[in-house]
């Protein structure tokens, strides 16, 4: 089955640091495109960070520039997200997920395997 | 940076069409995706580049981008499509992904 297990959410104070994982499994982790989304309570959708299948491009939304970090481990399947220096309003439900087909171009697919989400809360 | 626009919420009644816009400025040289999302759940992916469908997505929903609007449409809209739907693209000159505000479908 494919699908994608994050980890390491929980209650933070400002300030403080988290680390989130994501696990893959049913699928050549590697070849993909992956990305963290956030949703607030009661919110939309945010982009948080992306990275390419070798992890040498890597963005990131404007808000958390030099706080959070986005890796992978691809010998673990594994993406992660580093968040220092936490606000309150990071708090949120953060998702990882997976681009849509393993093409260089993935930075321009839609998202189709999500995992459930990990809550993080900063207060 | 590349802002999307979307209605907060829309309005249909079980069995006619609806349809969710979302804008931005000339969205249509860009590629679109839709997701849905109900309650305590993660999103789905319902339309990719602007009207294709991922294998089990019923054919009821279609898309469709030109000029400054992108469009989602349900058409036989059922009580089960009741939840928010994001449009999300790749803005390549800011290398940002940016997703709209949602809008959420009331099936009455």
């Amino acid at each position: 089955e494919v699908q994608l297990v994050e980890s390491g959410g929980g209650l933070v104070q400002p300030g403080g640091s988290l680390r989130l994982s994501c696990v893959a499994s049913g699928f050549t982790f590697s070849r993909y495109w992956m990305i963290w989304v956030r949703q607030a309570p009661g919110k939309g959708l945010e982009w948080v960070a992306n990275i390419n299948q070798d992890g040498s491009k890597k963005y990131y939304v404007d808000s958390v520039k030099g706080r959070f970090t986005i890796s992978r481990d691809d010998t673990k399947n594994s993406l992660s997200l580093q968040m220092n220096s936490l606000r309150a309003g990071d708090t949120a439900v953060y998702y990882c997920a997976r681009a849509l087909s393993p093409r260089a171009g993935g930075a321009y697919d839609g998202f189709d395997i999500w995992g459930r989400g990990t809550k993080v809360t900063v207060s | 940076s590349y802002v999307l626009t979307q209605s907060p919420s829309v309005s249909v009644v079980p069995g006619k069409t609806a349809r969710i816009t979302c804008g931005g400025e000339n969205i249509g040289s860009k590629s679109v995706h839709w997701y849905q999302q109900k309650p305590g759940q993660a999103p789905l992916l319902v339309i990719s580049y602007d009207g294709d469908r991922p294998s089990g997505i019923p054919e009821r929903f279609s898309g469709s981008n030109s000029g400054n609007t992108a469009t989602l449409t349900i058409s036989r809209v059922e009580a089960g499509d009741e939840a928010d739907y994001y449009c999300q693209l790749w803005d390549n000159s800011s290398d940002h992904v940016v997703f709209g505000g949602g809008t959420k479908l009331i099936v009455l």
